[in-house]
């Protein structure tokens, strides 16, 4: 079974750039889940999704960043314009359904530095 | 919003010695997973835990659940030089949406 997927693995940009990451989840997982992890820290969750709507964005830095899960399988998320707290590496993860019982499944990640 | 104290954030250890980490939660949880997350690398399911009480043990890993649903441990026996990584605990709040530990790393000297 393939894992998630994830591209770039790399990405180097100066800030007030924009960036955009890719992520195809598990066949068949209906979750999919954008995590941010700086350095040192634990994963933070960004954004969840059901299928191609959106659960919780709570933690999302809306007037920046963006995602979409628009055929609820791929997703892609988005930062415009990027600053110097945005270097981290950026995890996707997918589940079965959103319940807290599944256990998830993260993707390589993007490693994101902003210079 | 809901938060996961985890403690030490770091650990050294002489290979072959004991190792435990420890998450608190100030709010009783439906559930506890652990993750392992090596160097350079991503974040793998290691097992999840559900009953106040339970023990749940992988070869020379054992994770416990305390009786209030309130923290939860993970004790390594006899380390070795391929238990080394982070180690997070997570837990989701009443939305299902999780939130993980700051991690212990874990170094094992040989």
């Amino acid at each position: 079974e393939a894992g998630v997927a994830q591209s770039p693995r790399y990405k180097i940009i100066e800030k007030r750039q924009s960036v955009a990451f890719w992520c195809n989840p598990i066949s068949g997982h209906a979750t999919l889940y954008w995590y941010q992890q700086i350095l040192g820290q634990g994963p933070k969750l960004l954004i969840q999704f059901q299928n191609n709507g959106v659960v919780d964005d709570s933690q999302l830095p809306k007037d920046r960043f963006s995602a979409e899960r628009l055929k609820g399988v791929d997703s892609t998320l988005k930062i415009q314009p990027a600053k110097l707290e945005d270097s981290a590496v950026y995890l996707c993860a997918s589940s079965l359904d959103r319940s807290s019982y599944n256990e998830q499944f993260f993707g390589p990640g993007t490693r994101l530095t902003v210079l | 919003g809901q938060q996961v104290m985890q403690i030490p954030q770091y650990q050294h250890v002489q290979e072959g010695e004991d190792f435990t980490t420890y998450c608190n939660s100030s709010t009783t949880l439906s559930n506890i997973q652990w993750y392992k997350q090596r160097p350079g690398g991503h974040p793998v399911f290691l097992i999840q835990l559900v009953k106040s009480g339970e023990v749940k043990k992988q070869k020379r890993l054992t994770f416990q659940f305390g009786e209030a649903k309130k923290n939860s441990s993970l004790h390594i026996t006899a380390t070795q030089t391929t238990d080394v990584g982070t180690y997070f605990c997570a837990a989701p709040n009443t939305g299902n949406q999780f939130y993980f530990g700051t991690g212990t790393s874990l170094t094992v000297i040989p």
